[in-house]
């Protein structure tokens, strides 16, 4: 089983400029999360899904938009890029009824110049 | 004030001993609890869930503390590879059953030295 991947690993925008975040987990977790990293920060929750057909903002979700394909996929959109969104971004998923405990992607590094 | 607190270190600690360190919450209904460790530029790894009284894996002891609201981590005899950041995570939602709104802290950072 790969887990969870995401794709690209590293990216560079131009202020303005849109693009997608790939995730997909092969675990038939119900439900998938959205994070960024910033240094001193921790994780940010951006957007979640509880479940296939749901989607709910998290604590940063300002800039961003996601959908959930199926079970198995879980995209983030940045519609126009701006400096504030360089980060590190992670995909997660958890299996609700095991508690809780999520699998992370091995992330998604964006420079917005 | 943050919902999660840590103590961002770094802890530098000789391989062999042992070291610990807390985190703090802030919501008194938070019903679950979990430490994941992160290597550097990696993602986070889930290392242990805490759910009541506190738990045990190997070299590896979670405690909670309700009274206080923290959450500690000891690792005892240090090994080089336990080098990491460790990330305190608490569910924000009333109950365990709930799919959770999870609350990272900014992580405390290990250094085990030879």
């Amino acid at each position: 089983n790969a887990g969870v991947t995401q794709t690209p690993k590293f990216q560079v925008l131009k202020t303005g400029q849109s693009m997608t975040l790939q995730c997909a987990q092969d675990m038939n977790h119900n439900s998938m999360y959205w994070y960024r990293q910033d240094p001193g920060m921790g994780l940010r929750l951006i957007y979640y899904s509880a479940s296939e057909g749901t989607t709910d903002k998290g604590e940063v979700p300002n800039g961003y938009n996601v959908s959930r394909l199926n079970k198995r996929e879980f995209s983030l959109r940045l519609e126009s890029a701006a400096p504030s969104q360089t980060s590190v971004y992670f995909c997660a998923s958890s299996d609700v009824p095991r508690g809780g405990e999520q699998y992370f992607g091995p992330g998604t590094r964006l420079t917005v110049t | 004030r943050k919902e999660v607190e840590q103590d961002p270190g770094p802890f530098n600690v000789p391989e062999g001993a042992t070291v610990a360190f807390n985190c703090t919450y802030s919501n008194s209904a938070s019903q679950s609890f979990f430490w994941y460790r992160q290597d550097c530029r990696k993602e986070p790894k889930l290392l242990m869930s805490v759910y009541s009284s506190g738990n045990e894996d190997g070299r590896f002891t979670a405690q909670l503390n309700r009274a206080s609201q923290y959450i500690s981590l000891l690792i005892r005899d240090s090994k080089l590879s336990d080098s990491a950041t460790y990330l305190c995570v608490v569910n924000m939602e009333e109950t365990t059953d709930s799919w959770g709104k999870f609350q990272f802290g900014a992580g405390t950072q290990v250094v085990v030295t030879p």
